[in-house]
């Protein structure tokens, strides 16, 4: 089976400085990687995946994500976080295996808060 | 969200009552889902479907069923709803391949009242 954890409830962080929203994962095959984010009362925005390829992947917004297949990890990063970017955000993972079925996990988000 | 929608976007309903969600996808994608989303839970898959009439359980899919008689429509059908279905429901839609602009693409959720 097929999991995410996303191991902050919430992140806390000054306007300016840099972002980091954990996220580890477990697939039985290779994974596709994804993040989303929720702003308050709307539905979930795409913002960058890894299928395959570069491990450093760079998605809208400002934000990239480091693919670690040693660490099973996919922490989403941002090097000077807004105000704007106060959401709750959501890693998750598919098995790229099809006989795993074409399903995406997600982990139970992260809320992140931008002081000014 | 472009190429698919969600409806109702509100609804509050007696428990014991039958309640059908609807999702309506124009891009011809042949995979369809339903989520719902909780706090602490992040989402949780409810029900998929992989084509026209083929449909699998997600990990929570005890109390709920589902249809796919179109490729674009995909229905969520709670028997008798009860007070831990309040939740919001949201539908996706992927071509199957994990590439496009997300691989999965979201409505814009549906919030459901149990009382």
């Amino acid at each position: 089976a097929q999991s995410v954890a996303q191991p902050e409830d919430q992140v806390n962080v000054a306007e300016g400085n840099p972002l980091t929203v954990k996220c580890t994962y477990s697939v039985s095959g290779n994974p596709y990687l994804f993040w989303y984010v929720q702003y308050p009362n709307r539905g979930l925005q795409f913002l960058l995946k890894y299928i395959t390829g570069d491990n450093l992947v760079k998605g809208s917004y400002g934000f990239e994500a480091e693919f670690n297949k040693s660490q099973t990890s996919f922490h989403l990063k941002k090097p000077s976080a807004l105000v704007s970017d106060s959401a709750l955000y959501f890693c998750a993972v598919r098995d790229s295996n099809k006989a795993a079925g074409n399903k995406l996990t997600f982990g139970g988000g992260t809320r992140v808060l931008v002081k000014p | 969200d472009a190429g698919i929608t969600q409806s109702p976007r509100h609804k509050v309903t007696e428990t014991g009552t039958p309640v059908t969600l609807r999702c309506h996808q124009t891009e011809n994608h042949r995979y369809m889902y339903w989520y719902r989303q909780d706090p602490g839970h992040g989402l949780r898959l409810i029900h998929y479907s992989y084509g026209v009439k083929d449909t699998d359980k997600g990990e929570v899919s005890d109390g709920y069923s589902v249809s796919r008689s179109k490729t674009e429509d995909f229905l969520l059908t709670l028997e008798s709803a009860t007070s831990s279905q309040t939740s919001v429901y949201f539908c996706a839609i992927s071509d199957g391949t994990g590439g496009g602009l997300g691989g999965y693409t979201f409505g814009s959720g549906t919030r459901l009242t149990v009382v």
